[in-house]
């Protein structure tokens, strides 16, 4: 079955250490986004990519950073720069932007991370 | 600046209740609204409202979208306990290429038997 998997689930660290979010699509989509999700709040975008080498910033990138070597994977790697790191993390995917439905994302079941 | 509102934030109801949940939106460009359910991880996608397709239904959900007010509401009918989850609305403006949506907060809905 087509999907989305994040890994690790849960992922602790210890301040000052970067850590890596992986996250592998086979749904053959285009664009690929990062959204953090923190309680009381909405998903806020970190990072999107609508094609392989190419990448954008989100509303929230400060100490965040990606790469999109392959269409299928786009990992996201919290830096020791990001001052509030713990939170939910879900990766998504989409059609080609310039497509009718492409706004229909379809996620990961996330990674949360807990900053020790 | 662009932002999307939802209410109740939380809400308890018992099995067999009606339920409705709102969404509010101020954007520059309105492309679709739409909706999803959050259980435990990953958002699963419900409805898409557009300009050309501004009422949804399945099963015991349906959705409408009204442009004039700027909002949409999500009526679950006969509610069960597997309709807990948090429910996400998200709106998209027209961007020409980026496909940014904008959520909101989240209504969180708690079904006892």
């Amino acid at each position: 079955d087509g999907g989305i998997t994040q890994s690790p689930k849960y992922l602790f660290r210890k301040e000052g250490q970067n850590v890596t979010l992986s996250c592998e699509q086979n749904l053959n989509h285009d664009a690929m986004y990062w959204y953090r999700q923190d309680p009381g709040q909405g998903l806020r975008l970190i990072y999107y990519s609508q094609i392989v080498n190419d990448f954008q910033k989100g509303d929230i990138a400060e100490g965040y950073s990606v790469s999109r070597e392959k269409k299928e994977s786009f990992p996201l790697t919290v830096t020791s720069a990001q001052k509030n790191p713990t939170a939910f993390y879900l990766c998504a995917s989409s059609i080609d932007p310039g497509l009718s439905g492409a706004n229909v994302l379809t996620f990961g079941a996330g990674s949360r991370l807990t900053v020790l | 600046e662009d932002k999307v509102v939802q209410s109740p934030l939380s809400l308890v109801v018992h099995e067999g209740d009606t339920v409705t949940l709102n969404c509010s939106y101020e954007v520059t460009n309105f492309r679709s609204l739409l909706w999803y359910k959050q259980e435990k991880k990953a958002p699963t996608f419900l409805f898409m409202l557009t300009s050309s397709g501004i009422e949804k239904k399945s099963g015991r959900l349906s959705s409408i979208l009204d442009k004039k007010e700027l909002s949409s509401i999500l009526n679950i009918t006969a509610t069960q306990t597997g309709d807990s989850a948090i429910y996400l609305c998200a709106v998209g403006p027209f961007s020409g290429g980026y496909n940014k949506l904008i959520f909101g907060a989240g209504t969180r809905l708690a079904v006892h038997p």
